[in-house]
């Protein structure tokens, strides 16, 4: 089983819609969780880290669901700016994160 | 704007060549991260370094690959010899402290191509 799993997609949605991805992550002992976006031919940035509780950044909503290992990500009022691969990361140790192959998003006009 | 900078941007060379990459992190980072990423296998760490000592370099082919960080501003990354599977693109990030959760800073990548 990969440590961390993402549907690959692509996801393709018109402009304005709302998206959702979910990942999946084997480790129990896991204890960071993000979200990195990375633009075609261009580096990981991180988007957003994603709490126990909850976390929303404007249009970004990501959610952590302990019990069953997973992690969301929303995204409302999508933009073509939006348009991207996203990245789910897990943390275990002090410094490893383990990196999702993500999800690529075509925001279509 | 502080950014992780790496050189070069692109590598053509042939099966067995020399290839050594080069990554100046963020001043004042005190950890360095060499990861490569392929369409198969996606973002794998290959190297770990703090304060300039590697902690960590189990992600990487011992027999081929080495890293090392001759000071605080320069890390680099050298194939030899190198062979078509390496063909990836090289990224180094780095990090204030290497600590929990921390955010890794990525540079633009190597994008390279072994023939």
């Amino acid at each position: 089983r990969k440590e961390v799993e993402q549907d690959p997609g692509p996801f393709n949605v018109p402009e304005g819609a709302t998206v959702a991805f979910n990942c999946t992550y084997s480790n129990s002992a896991s204890q960071s969780f993000f979200w990195y976006r990375q633009d075609c031919r261009k580096e990981p940035k991180l988007l957003m880290s994603v709490y126990s509780s909850g976390n929303e950044d404007g249009r970004f909503t990501a959610q952590l669901n302990r019990a069953s290992q997973y992690i969301s990500l929303l995204i409302r009022d999508s933009k073509l700016s939006d348009s991207a691969t996203y990245l789910c990361v897990v943390g275990a140790g002090s410094y490893q994160l383990t990196f999702g192959k993500g999800t690529k998003l075509s925001v279509i006009p | 704007d502080a950014r992780v900078t790496q050189t070069p941007r692109d590598k053509v060379t042939e099966m067995g060549q020399e290839v050594t990459m080069r990554c100046q992190p963020i001043l004042g980072h005190n950890t360095v991260f060499w990861y490569r990423q392929t369409m198969m296998q996606g973002l794998e760490l290959l190297a770990y370094f703090r304060n300039r000592a590697p902690l960590d370099d189990s992600g990487m082919p011992k027999d081929r690959f080495s890293a090392e960080m001759p000071d605080a501003t320069l890390a680099t990354l050298k194939i030899q010899p190198s062979e078509p599977r390496d063909s990836a693109v090289y990224f180094c990030a780095s990090g204030r402290t290497g600590g929990f959760g921390e955010t890794q800073y990525f540079g633009p990548g190597t994008r390279l191509l072994v023939l």
